[in-house]
């Protein structure tokens, strides 16, 4: 059972580059979601998804586009990467069930350098 | 907003030792208690989920525990290995999950 397989593990840009970090998980999560972490910030809601065909805004969403057009693939786009996205991103998927059900499980991350 | 805050930020305790991490939120409107392991340049690995209805939940030589009135869960951890150095997250799922900033542990030989 692979679980949340994100893609790639270490990627180094330049300044105005795009590119796409990709997740896919294979236990029929309705929801999926892309964190941030930096030193002394904590983990930051990015985008998240309720199900095929539907995203949100999370917490810091400036620079990032995302699309669910499959339940199982939940990509991140950067645009016009910036050096202060350089980052671990990580993906989450969870059960949507009633409220107060859902265990999240995370990938292992994506380690984003942007000179 | 949910402000989520752990306490310590970073222990240090001989192998054996019990001991207790704490985690405070500030919006009792919360659904699942969540807490993390995070190993060094690794992903979140979840220890325990605790749902809304349940006022604790216990793995092996972890239990941990929710009081929405007073907003806190305790994480607690029972005869200390090494092994169980790591940063340990809990996060509150409310409309999404919010994390706390961690409490780095570690635990000597």
């Amino acid at each position: 059972n692979a679980g949340v397989t994100q893609t790639p593990k270490f990627q180094v840009l330049k300044t105005g580059q795009s590119m796409t970090l990709q997740c896919a998980q294979d236990m029929n999560h309705e929801y999926m979601s892309w964190y941030r972490q930096d030193p002394g910030m904590g983990l930051r809601l990015i985008h998240y998804s309720v199900g095929a065909g539907i995203t949100d805004q999370g917490e810091v969403p400036n620079g990032y586009n995302v699309s669910r057009s499959t339940t199982e693939d939940f990509p991140l786009r950067l645009l016009s990467a910036a050096p202060s996205q350089t980052s671990v991103y990580f993906c989450a998927s969870k059960r949507r069930g009633p409220r107060g059900t859902g265990e999240l499980f995370f990938g292992e991350g994506s380690r984003l350098t942007v000179l | 907003k949910q402000e989520v805050t752990q306490i310590p930020a970073a222990l240090s305790v001989p192998e054996g030792e019990n001991l207790v991490l704490n985690c405070s939120f500030t919006d009792s409107a919360i659904y699942n208690l969540q807490w993390f392991r995070q190993d060094p340049g690794k992903g979140l690995t979840s220890l325990l989920l605790i749902q809304s209805s349940q006022r604790e939940q216990t793995s092996g030589r972890l239990n941990a525990s929710l009081d929405k009135s007073s907003g806190r869960s305790t994480l607690y951890i029972a005869a200390s290995q090494p092994g169980d150095s790591a940063t340990y997250l809990c996060a509150f799922d409310g409309q999404n999950f919010v994390f706390g900033p961690g409490t780095r542990l570690s635990v000597l030989p």
